[in-house]
């Protein structure tokens, strides 16, 4: 049973650039979390989401962020515009559907730098 | 708003010594509390997860507390090695998990 995925690992992008970090939960989870680790920060919440379904973003800066998990595919964090201050590294976490008792199994982290 | 602090924020030990992480928060609504082990650039990796309901939880040297009531949990390891080097992350679950800024260990050889 493979774990959560993430990719790409490591992304570089100029200012101004779009950058899509994309997350497969494990199979069978249906909830997914994205959190954001500055540098010499802790990590910090961004987003939880359901297929087809944002339940909470209250951890999402309110411009340039967004995230989606379709039906079909992959959950995605897209962040347009980016700036320097973006550069951090992005975890996914995926839970099964009895959520809030569970585990959050982690991915291996996209670690965006903006240049 | 959930607060998550660790102390100590680091913590250097020589090889064989017991480690004691402290973690404490602010709202004890939670389901559950999770200790992650993070080693540098690396992601995280799962060492124990407390229920709610539960006082404890084990895994080989490794050995967690809560208080709900009081808002803390320990980590303790024993018997600690150089491989136990880390930084070791405390989060608390209301349904998103809220991490503490972590204890940076170094165990001396």
């Amino acid at each position: 049973n493979a774990g959560v995925m993430q990719n790409p690992r490591h992304l570089v992008r100029r200012r101004g650039q779009e950058a899509r970090l994309r997350c497969s939960p494990m199979k069978g989870h249906s909830h997914v979390y994205w959190y954001r680790q500055l540098p010499e920060e802790g990590l910090k919440f961004m987003v939880y989401l359901q297929k087809e379904n944002i339940i909470d973003e209250s951890g999402m800066p309110k411009e340039r962020f967004s995230a989606e998990f379709p039906k079909e595919g992959p959950s995605i964090l897209r962040i347009q515009q980016v700036v320097r201050g973006d550069s951090a590294a992005y975890f996914c976490a995926s839970s099964p559907p009895t959520a809030n008792q569970e585990t959050q199994y982690f991915g291996p982290g996209t670690r965006l730098l903006v240049l | 708003k959930q607060e998550v602090t660790q102390i100590p924020a680091a913590l250097s030990v020589p090889e064989g010594e017991n480690l004691v992480l402290n973690c404490s928060f602010t709202d004890s609504a939670i389901y559950n509390l999770q200790w992650f082990r993070q080693d540098p650039g690396k992601g995280l990796t799962s060492l124990l997860l407390i229920q709610s309901s539960q006082r404890e939880q084990t895994s080989g040297r490794l050995n967690a507390s809560l208080d709900k009531s009081s808002g803390r949990s320990t980590l303790y390891i024993a018997a600690s090695q150089p491989g136990d080097s880390a930084t070791y992350l405390c989060a608390v679950n209301d349904y998103k998990l809220s991490f503490g800024a972590g204890t940076t260990v170094t165990v001396r050889a």
